[in-house]
């Protein structure tokens, strides 16, 4: 298995919908991770962070599912606003602190 | 948004010269890094620095080096530019060593002809 997979969609909505995307890792010594929002041609910007159980802030909840493996990042009420593409950062394996950053999945999010 | 500034922005440069990017930030925060963006890759880190003057390798530092002389500046140096250093390159920061949040430059892109 990759260190991190995800799929790359396009995940294509309507405005209003629930969406939820993963990402699956290999290191399951993982504490940490996180999702990042990019935007086309734009930097990656901190989404939220997953250490425990899962977070929730508005309409994004991300949740960590450790016996399987993977993270989901779960977006309600999509706004035209959120289509961008979500990137999931997980720890690398092996005692190494290089991050290891999946593709990411892009969403779009259409009127 | 965290004050990181890259330049420049852009950039075309011919193969075999030298190319160097600069990362300046505002936050002193004790960590830097270099990562590069591809199409089919995720963002893949060159180098860290967790200090001035302590740098490190990443997952793909073949034909890059860094330094940093002072906390608020981070340079990559292409020693001889390659067509295949043609990427978007971004600075990230962060004030505690990963893994941790991260933000993010606005990025470089670089075309080596």
């Amino acid at each position: 298995r990759k260190e991190v997979e995800q799929d790359p969609g396009p995940f294509n909505v309507p405005e209003g919908a629930t969406v939820a995307f993963n990402c699956t890792y290999s290191n399951s010594a993982s504490q940490s991770f996180f999702w990042y929002r990019q935007d086309c041609r734009k930097e990656p910007k901190l989404l939220m962070s997953v250490y425990s159980s899962g977070n929730e802030d508005g309409r994004f909840t991300a949740q960590l599912n450790r016996a399987s493996q993977y993270i989901s990042l779960l977006i309600r009420d999509s706004k035209l606003s959120d289509s961008a593409t979500y990137l999931c950062v997980v720890p690398a394996s092996g005692g190494s602190y290089i991050p290891t950053f999946g593709r990411g999945t892009s969403l779009i999010v259409h009127p | 948004d965290a004050g990181i500034t890259q330049s420049p922005r852009h950039k075309v440069t011919e193969t075999g010269t030298p190319v160097t990017l600069r990362c300046h930030q505002t936050e002193n925060h004790r960590y830097m890094y270099w990562y590069r963006q591809d199409p089919g890759h995720g963002l893949r880190l060159i180098h860290y620095s967790y200090g001035v003057k302590d740098t490190d390798k990443g997952e793909v530092s073949d034909g890059y080096s860094v330094s940093r002389s002072k906390t608020e500046d981070f340079l990559l140096t292409l020693e001889s530019a390659t067509s295949s250093q043609t990427s978007v390159y971004f600075c990230a920061i962060s004030e505690l060593g990963i893994p941790t949040e991260q933000y993010f430059g606005p990025g470089t892109r670089l075309t080596v002809t």
